[in-house]
């Protein structure tokens, strides 16, 4: 069964950081696309970054040079470090595999980030 | 970017009656393998995003057959063939076959 688990999350000040963990089961991370997608209070869905198989990885504009994506292959867990955090950043973030050729993609619970003073 | 345009944004359904959703993307979202890389989301109040069709027209596992996914190139429609109370929430479109990847503006669907 696939599951996505999401931690990592809470409250930071303005110019804080964190690191939010995906740990994933039922598949191999490291043969998907994966993502981390996220949802402002009452808002739509907004994505963040992605990292292909091939380790490449690539950003919002909103996010470039703050947050970091990567993968733990052994422990088959998805990461996103969090730098230089604003208020505009405070969101619940979702875990995604993607969609590809074999089957659809699948998303975890979230986790949210709150960040205020 | 890829600009993925829903419509309606709200959409009041009675039960037992069809609805459906358009979602319209700026470039084609069909792939050289023949694949459309357009996913459909369905989001319950509190809840994340469930996968309903994936590819365009491939529902997802566990989905219910009264959804139904059609299109090709930038014009997809999500079908819900007889309303239930359990399907009131917000519906997503996304496109996955360019970075960065957009969503629609989400689609409103709530009980008369």
């Amino acid at each position: 069964e696939v599951q996505l688990v999401e931690s990592g999350g809470g409250l930071v000040q303005p110019g804080g950081s964190l690191r939010l963990s995906c740990a994933a089961s039922g598949f191999i991370v490291s043969t998907k696309y994966m993502s981390w997608v996220r949802q402002a209070p009452g808002k739509g869905l907004e994505w963040v970054s992605i990292i292909y198989r091939d380790g490449s990885t690539y950003y919002a504009d909103s996010v470039k040079g703050r947050f970091t994506i990567s993968r733990d292959n052994s422990k088959n867990i998805l990461y996103l470090q969090m730098n230089s955090l604003r208020v505009e950043d405070t969101s619940v973030y979702y875990c995604a595999r993607e969609t590809d050729e074999v089957e659809g993609g699948y998303w975890g619970q979230g986790t949210l980030v709150t960040v205020s003073s | 970017d890829i600009v993925m345009t829903q419509s309606p944004l709200s959409l009041p359904v009675t039960p037992g009656e069809p609805a459906s959703i358009s979602c319209r993307s700026s470039r084609s979202l069909l792939h050289r393998n023949g694949n459309n890389y357009l996913d459909w989301y369905q989001q319950k109040p509190g809840q994340s995003p469930q996968l309903l069709i994936y590819l365009g027209s491939n529902r997802a596992s566990g989905v219910p057959d009264r959804f139904s996914g059609s299109g090709s190139g930038t014009d997809f429609t999500l079908k819900i063939n007889r309303v239930e109370a359990e399907d009131v929430g917000v519906y997503y479109c996304m496109q996955a076959i360019q970075t960065p990847r957009t969503f629609g503006q989400g689609t409103k669907v709530e009980m008369k």
